[in-house]
Order: structure tokens, then C-alpha cells, then sequence
């Protein structure tokens, strides 16, 4: 049982670039999120969906994308990185709104 | 408006020193759910504890437990005699049962550290 997998750890980007941040998890959970994490600000949602075809936003959605075409994956898309996006990514499940969240180890991305 | 206060940016204690984590929460929901999560410096999130605000009994787990007080908004996190794989940073974070259960509300992070 592997839980909320994410992929890459480490990713360096130049300004422009576009790429995918990939989420799987195999707990069979509706709910999945992804996160933001910079110091001092703990951390911030981006999207979240709530099942397979529907997504919505969160606080912090500017500049990317996400969808839900299975259960189990929930990827990312940094449309065109910007320096601004130098964070450290979580995606996250919970099996529904009255439970804790389970996250991957997240992605540390670097747009230089 | 939902939001969590973590008025402690960092904290350091020597080993078997007691430590309190202090959480602050606001929300308008009756109904609502609070967490814990220690961040180590290997960066993953692991869960310590869910608790529904309509349970404020207070809960241990071994060297660990918390006291959740609805008459002051507070859920703080206390660590007996702590050591030094205590040191982390620790998160509060809050879920409300209605319209925006879809998200969890995380506080700024309280960093631990505990010497040897």
C-alpha cells in the first residue's frame, strides 16, 4: 500500500517552461488537494477535486492547471513557470471531508 | 472566516524538557474538525491527531497530548520530557464540516527544536 506517491522530488525549471506534477494515490480516496509550502506561510491549497471529473479552486490557483480523469491520479500543470512558483509541492487525500488528509512526500521545484 | 494562529514561529528546549505548542483557531462553523501534523527535516507530513469539535475531551498518546478548549479557540499540542527526534516543525490546521470541507486551513508552522 503505498499511499499518496508523487513525482518528481527535485525539479529545476527555467522562467517559460511548462511541466507536470504528477499525484497517484491507491487508497481509493475521492477527495485529493495540492499544495503549496513556503516559509513562514505553512501551507496554501491550489486545487482540490472532489471526485473523478470535478475540480475546483483553491486559494492560490494562478498559473495552473489541474484535472481528475481517474481516482487515483490528480496532476499538477505549471502552465509557464515563473520564479514565483519556486515552492515545495504536496499532494494530498482523504477518504472524505471528515477525515484527515494523507500526503505524499512532495516536490521541492526551483523556476530559475 | 476560517483561520489558524500559531503565534510561536520557534521554539527550543533541551531534551526531557516539557514543551506546550500554543493553536489558535477561528471559524463560525458549529461544526468543524482540528489536526496536527509534524513536518520532520526530511519534509513529508505525518499525522498526529484529529479531533471534532464537539469531543473536547483531552487527549494523550504516550509523550504527546493536547488540550482543545472551545471557550478559547485553542487546541494546543504538549510534548513530555521531549527528545531530540521530537525536533521538527509542527502544524495546526483546521476543516470545517460545511461548504469548504474540501480544504484544509494550516497555521504558519511552530519549529521545534530540541538539543541534546
Amino acid at each position: 500500500n503505498a499511499g499518496v506517491t508523487q513525482t518528481p522530488k527535485f525539479q529545476v525549471l527555467k522562467t517559460g517552461q511548462s511541466m507536470t506534477l504528477q499525484c497517484a494515490q491507491d487508497m481509493n480516496h475521492e477527495y485529493m488537494s495540492w499544495y503549496r509550502q513556503d516559509p513562514g506561510m505553512g501551507l496554501r491549497l491550489i486545487h482540490y477535486s472532489v471526485g473523478a471529473g470535478i475540480t475546483d479552486q483553491g486559494e492560490v490557483p494562478n498559473g495552473y492547471n489541474v484535472s481528475r480523469s481517474t481516482t487515483e491520479d490528480f496532476p499538477l500543470r505549471l502552465l509557464s513557470a515563473a520564479p514565483s512558483q519556486t515552492s515545495v509541492y504536496f499532494c494530498a487525500s482523504r477518504a472524505g471531508r471528515y477525515y484527515g488528509y494523507t500526503f505524499g512526500s512532495g516536490t521541492r521545484l526551483t523556476v530559475v | 472566516a476560517q483561520k489558524v494562529t500559531q503565534a510561536q514561529t520557534e521554539i527550543s528546549v533541551v531534551e526531557k524538557e516539557d514543551v506546550t505548542l500554543d493553536c489558535v483557531y477561528e471559524t463560525r462553523d458549529t461544526t468543524y474538525y482540528l489536526f496536527w501534523y509534524k513536518q520532520p527535516p526530511s519534509g513529508e507530513l505525518v499525522f498526529l491527531i484529529r479531533r471534532n469539535s464537539f469531543d473536547e475531551q483531552n487527549e494523550i498518546s504516550g509523550r504527546y497530548s493536547w488540550n482543545f478548549q472551545k471557550s478559547t479557540s485553542s487546541f494546543n499540542f504538549t510534548i513530555t520530557a521531549s527528545q531530540v527526534v521530537d525536533s521538527a516543525v509542527y502544524f495546526c490546521a483546521l476543516s470545517e464540516a460545511g461548504d469548504s470541507s474540501y480544504k484544509l486551513i494550516f497555521g504558519s508552522g511552530t519549529r521545534l527544536l530540541v538539543r541534546p
